[in-house]
């Protein structure tokens, strides 16, 4: 299985800065087809995950312009350009590459 | 507007079984993969098991595997997970998740399950 680590664990943030969480994958995510199946899921407090983004870099509809994703291999990384109150959460990456899919272990992102 | 609700989990004791269900709106069904994550109380995602759309072909976590079995019912838009010899670490919020190849582009809000005697 491809085992996702994600630094740091947690991430104390200040309102209007930025913030970035680094995600590593055992092995390569490149696909057969060329791909690269990485995404990026954030969880708000007692709320379920939801996407912001896929493959690598592309934002997932009504994700805000200041989420955005880069990387390649096996390195990749979520940056929040200037961070608001309704950022906090946990922000986990997901390999989609190959079954079964895994995740990182999670990021908390706090105030 | 997709909609994904989950249904059936409850108490149940160890090497007990239950069956979830989840019930999708708001598009087409039938040739949508899907796919069921958990997450143990206080700890992160796992993804559990995954069903594609065109042929049904069945994915599991090999913690699930040969415990749980995940299927569909197209005539009534509505995703199942079968879940027997329930363990004590079975115990998650499980939640069904709308699939598009590599993305998991719409959830559920999770149904609990609780593995205790």
């Amino acid at each position: 299985d491809i085992v996702m680590t994600q630094t740091p664990l947690s991430s104390p943030v200040t309102l209007g800065q930025p913030a970035s969480i680094s995600c590593r994958s055992s092995q390569s995510l490149v696909h057969s087809n060329g791909n690269t199946y990485l995404s990026w899921l954030q969880q708000r407090p007692g709320q379920p995950p939801r996407l912001l983004i896929y493959k690598i870099s592309n934002r997932f509809s009504g994700v805000p312009d200041r989420f955005s994703g880069s990387g390649a291999g096996t390195d990749f990384t979520l940056r929040i350009s200037r961070v608001e109150a309704e950022d906090v959460g946990v922000y986990y990456c997901m390999q989609a590459t190959q079954f079964p899919r895994t995740f990182g272990q999670g990021t908390k992102v706090e105030i | 507007e997709v909609q994904l609700l989950e249904s059936g989990g409850g108490l149940v004791q160890p090497g007990g079984s239950l069956r979830l269900s989840c019930t999708a709106s708001g598009f087409i069904f039938s040739p949508s993969a899907m796919t069921w994550v958990r997450q143990a109380p206080g700890k992160g995602l796992e993804w559990v098991s995954a069903i594609n759309g065109v042929n049904s072909d069945t994915f599991y976590a090999d913690s699930v595997k040969g415990r749980f079995t995940i299927s569909r019912d197209n005539s009534k838009n509505t995703l199942y997970l079968q879940m027997n010899s329930l363990r004590v670490e079975d115990t998650a919020i499980y939640y069904c998740a709308k699939t598009d190849y590599d993305l998991l582009d719409y959830w559920g809000q999770g149904t609990l399950v609780t593995v205790s005697s």
